[in-house]
């Protein structure tokens, strides 16, 4: 069973930061790799998906990287701003049908 | 519609009783995915249907868990005889069909169970 794990599990950063978040897979079979976005009491938000053909994809202030071999992938966010306090999940999909989510990266941005 | 809904949004239940979850997803929307998401958890793969009928259920936890889809629309998540384990968020996700990239979420239900 494909098993996601994100890193850290919360991060805390001053506003204007960039930062990093990390996703492994253990399985790298996978069809694509998808990044959320969770605010509380609300559903998910998807940011960004990459492809497994694909190594990275880019949305404004948003980037994800693929290393599929590795069995892992990044979001990278640039000059974060409170707005971006979040949860943020990523997603597996396998070649059957099946998402797999790690538990997510509790982010705060501080004004 | 303009996106997936659920209801209700929340619901509270007494251990014993059965809850009804529903799913409307987006319009013509062929697949349809359940997920369960415990506090402080990633959500966790339920089952799936394609149209009206149902091609994986692995994930129900117990057979108190039940899920269908009977028009190929409206998706309605059962729960018999609720445990306390059973609180969660709920999610519902369609997609146009089933080998499209991204998944749409509902905004979930949050089950809670005294």
């Amino acid at each position: 069973k494909q098993e996601v794990t994100q890193i850290p599990a919360a991060l805390s950063v001053p506003e204007g930061e960039n930062l990093v978040l990390n996703c492994s897979f253990t399985d790298s079979a996978i069809y694509n790799l998808q990044w959320f976005r969770q605010d509380p009491g609300k559903g998910l938000t998807s940011l960004l998906l990459i492809q497994s053909s694909q190594r990275e994809q880019t949305s404004g202030r948003l980037n994800a990287s693929l290393d599929k071999s590795s069995g892992r992938s990044t979001l990278y966010i640039a000059a974060s701003q409170p707005g971006d306090s979040a949860t943020y999940l990523c997603a597996v999909r396998n070649t059957g049908n099946q998402f797999y989510f790690g538990t997510g990266t509790s982010l705060t941005v501080i004004p | 519609g303009a996106g997936v809904s659920q209801s209700p949004r929340y619901k509270v239940a007494k251990r014993g009783q059965d809850v009804a979850l529903r799913c409307d997803p987006i319009s013509g929307h062929v697949s349809l995915f359940w997920y369960q998401q415990a506090l402080g958890q990633g959500p966790e793969f339920l089952t799936y249907f394609q149209n009206e009928a149902q091609l994986d259920k692995s994930g129900l936890p117990s057979d108190r868990f039940f899920a269908e889809r009977p028009e190929g629309s409206v998706s309605t998540l059962k729960i018999q005889r609720t445990q306390q384990e059973d609180s969660a968020v709920y999610l519902c996700a369609s997609l146009p069909r089933l080998n499209y990239n991204e998944q749409f979420f509902g905004p979930g239900t949050r089950l809670t169970v005294l």
